[in-house]
């Protein structure tokens, strides 16, 4: 069971490229989401998406779009990566019923140059 | 924003319970506490979540102040390996429920 799945790992990335970060999980869970979080700060929510088709702006939307195709997979591209958007990227996912807890995936690690 | 406030760090010596506040003053009815944990740059662990009563599990025990404005985390015995931050959360209720995260507590276990 590997639960939530972020690839790549690691990614460099020139000032201007486009990218796709993927995110899957296997739980079944209905919510998935993107967070980012710089050094020394806490977690910043991007996008989320309560069900496979829809999507909504978290607290940092600009510079992402972001892909709900299916359940499992949740998607998060940068069209023209900057060098504010270096920083570590979380997904996570959620069954929103019984007040289960929120899971996270181990992070994609991405630097802009 | 996030809903909650911490202090910014703490210090535990090893195998003394570790105290961890958060206020959370505005707070709705139907909206659950949750504590996470995130050691260096690791996805966050989650430890335990509650509405208003006390609850433990076989990480730590969460204690909920009867007006709900404040809560405490409680690492019974804490060992250096649970050297973290700490992040105390309210879910949003909407649409779809959010987990806003704010800067947390970085707890330091000392030997």
């Amino acid at each position: 069971n590997a639960g939530v799945t972020q690839t790549p790992k690691f990614q460099v990335l020139k000032t201007g490229q486009s990218m796709t970060l993927q995110c899957a999980q296997d739980m079944n869970h209905n919510s998935m989401y993107w967070y980012r979080q710089d050094p020394g700060m806490g977690l910043r929510l991007i996008y989320y998406s309560a069900s496979e088709g829809t999507t909504d702006k978290g607290e940092v939307p600009n510079g992402y779009n972001v892909s709900r195709l299916n359940k499992r997979e949740f998607s998060l591209r940068l069209e023209s990566a900057a060098p504010s958007q270096t920083s570590v990227y979380f997904c996570a996912t959620l069954l929103t019923e019984n007040n289960q807890p929120q899971h996270f995936g181990d992070g994609t690690r991405l630097s802009i140059l | 924003d996030a809903k909650t406030t911490q202090p910014t760090s703490m210090d535990c010596a090893e195998g003394r319970a570790a105290n961890l506040p958060c206020n959370h003053s505005t707070i709705s009815g139907n909206e659950y506490v949750y504590w996470y944990r995130q050691i260096h740059s690791q996805g966050p662990q989650y430890i335990i979540h509650g509405l208003k009563n006390n609850e433990t599990n076989e990480m730590a025990s969460l204690i909920i102040t009867e007006d709900r404005k404040s809560s405490t985390l409680i690492l019974p015995h804490a060992t250096l390996r649970d050297t973290a931050v700490y992040y105390c959360i309210v879910r949003v209720r909407g649409n779809t429920d959010k987990l806003i995260f704010g800067t947390g507590t970085r707890l330091q276990v000392f030997p």
